[in-house]
């Protein structure tokens, strides 16, 4: 049983697609967040979304929306894909908040071409 | 805003040779958090220290927390090849939200 699981694991597109990205967690946890890690391995925090409550990095372009179903899922919907929107992108969910372990998703790797 | 800033970049070692990163917050933290992640993998929890002064131990890595609680470090003795990747540092921001390190990613040298 995969506790944070994403799909897909890796997504090939053309600039100015909308693309989306699935996450779900089995983990009963209140907390979700969408991190976004370039290719010097930088972990930037695009989302977290607890209780209903969503607190955005304000650097992220309104472009990348989350879209939470339910608890157990955050989906990240990417409109009009750019070339610097390629990265890895990974889901992560936590208990606590930001005082609890993170645990992660696999990751799925964004090429845009 | 807070920091969390983590050295060094990179660091490569001979195998068997000992290996260290360093953190350091801007800010007094009521915990740190230690992540590993290898190579094309996500990143994976190692642990948390809490108190101030704190020193956990897991096989040969070592984890110590500063009496101030704004610094933090891992040494792994005598590396191995499954030691290889980076280890990211990460304390609690604003919010929901941890404040992350840039990693240090260790490489073992042939």
């Amino acid at each position: 049983d995969t506790a944070v699981s994403q799909t897909p694991k890796y997504l090939v597109t053309q600039m100015g697609n909308d693309k989306s990205i699935k996450c779900e967690q089995n983990l009963g946890h209140d907390t979700m967040y969408w991190y976004k890690q370039d290719s010097k391995k930088f972990l930037k925090i695009m989302f977290s979304y607890n209780n209903k409550e969503l607190i955005i990095n304000e650097t992220v372009p309104n472009r990348f929306s989350p879209k939470s179903p339910d608890k157990a899922h955050l989906n990240l919907h990417i409109n009009s894909l750019e070339l610097g929107d390629s990265a890895v992108y990974f889901c992560a969910s936590s208990q606590e908040g930001r005082v609890a372990e993170a645990f992660f998703g696999q990751g799925t790797r964004l090429t845009v071409v | 805003g807070q920091q969390v800033m983590q050295i060094p970049q990179y660091q490569h070692v001979q195998e068997g040779e000992d290996f260290t990163t360093y953190c350091n917050s801007s800010t007094t933290l009521s915990n740190i958090q230690w992540y590993k992640q290898r190579p094309g993998g996500h990143p994976v929890f190692l642990i948390q220290l809490v108190k101030s002064g704190e020193v956990k131990k897991q096989k040969r890595l070592t984890f110590q927390f500063g009496e101030a609680k704004k610094n933090s470090s891992l040494h792994i003795t005598a590396t191995q090849t499954t030691d290889v990747g980076t280890y990211f540092c990460a304390g609690p921001g604003s919010n929901y939200q941890l404040i992350w390190g840039a990693g240090t990613k260790l490489i073992i040298k042939p």
